[in-house]
């Protein structure tokens, strides 16, 4: 099962520039969670925020809630080649104890 | 930190055989397991969840009998796709969760079968 969308589903920026990437989901949760992922390889955690938080940084990470929308977003400023990836926005639900992903942004950042 | 550790993590096998992948938590007892598998370009999509010592929840559309779950421990669990296909070349990961307390991610598994 896959929780939602994101947006876009693909994304190419000059180094430099900020990224945005959506999420939106379906049901109620817990939390929301991103997730990078490097071509063929695992996961990296990067930032979670938590139903009844609205917004949370991380070093040149931003991510937003929105629960009236069931919708969230990742900022990364100033990126660098190295953000290079897919970024996955994950939910978990309030009613089962899992991690349901979105669809996923490819994210090319140009030199 | 917490480590889960995936074998193998590339796999080829012929068409029909079974192929077991072994997903361990190498610091911490893992209550829960879950199963993903990822199509290139796609996103991961949950197939199981297993508890340590009883059977594996299955996701609508995942087939229990072809992908068999086994979490015999609270430091292993292990996928089999038997009767593998090249419909079932995908990547694997496995996600573990002590006392429901956040997922750690193996490395993942690339099974090719021809």
């Amino acid at each position: 099962s896959q929780q939602g969308e994101e947006d876009p589903q693909a994304l190419s920026i000059q180094e430099g520039e900020n990224a945005t990437m959506n999420c939106s989901y379906k049901t109620s949760i817990n939390n929301l969670q991103w997730y990078r992922q490097n071509s063929g390889r695992g996961l990296v955690h990067l930032i979670l925020i938590r139903s009844n938080e609205r917004e949370k940084h991380s070093g040149r990470l931003r991510v937003t809630l929105d629960t009236s929308k069931k919708s969230s977003s990742l900022l990364i400023t100033a990126s660098r080649a190295a953000d290079t990836a897919s970024y996955f926005c994950a939910t978990e639900g309030d009613s089962s104890y899992k991690l349901i992903f979105g669809s996923g942004t490819r994210l090319l950042v140009r030199p | 930190g917490a480590v889960v550790s995936q074998h193998p993590s590339r796999v080829i096998c012929k068409s029909g055989t079974s192929v077991k992948i072994e997903c361990r938590s190498l610091d911490f007892q893992a209550t829960t397991m879950f199963w993903y598998r990822q199509f290139p370009k796609q996103s991961l999509m949950l197939m199981a969840t297993s508890n340590e010592g009883s059977k594996a929840t299955y996701e609508q559309g995942v087939e229990k009998d072809k992908f068999l779950i086994n979490h015999a421990s609270l430091t292993l669990s292990t996928l089999t796709v038997t009767s593998a296909h090249p419909e079932d070349s995908s990547f694997y990961i496995c996600s573990a969760s002590r006392q429901n307390n956040g997922y750690t991610f193996g490395s993942g598994t690339r099974l090719t079968v021809v």
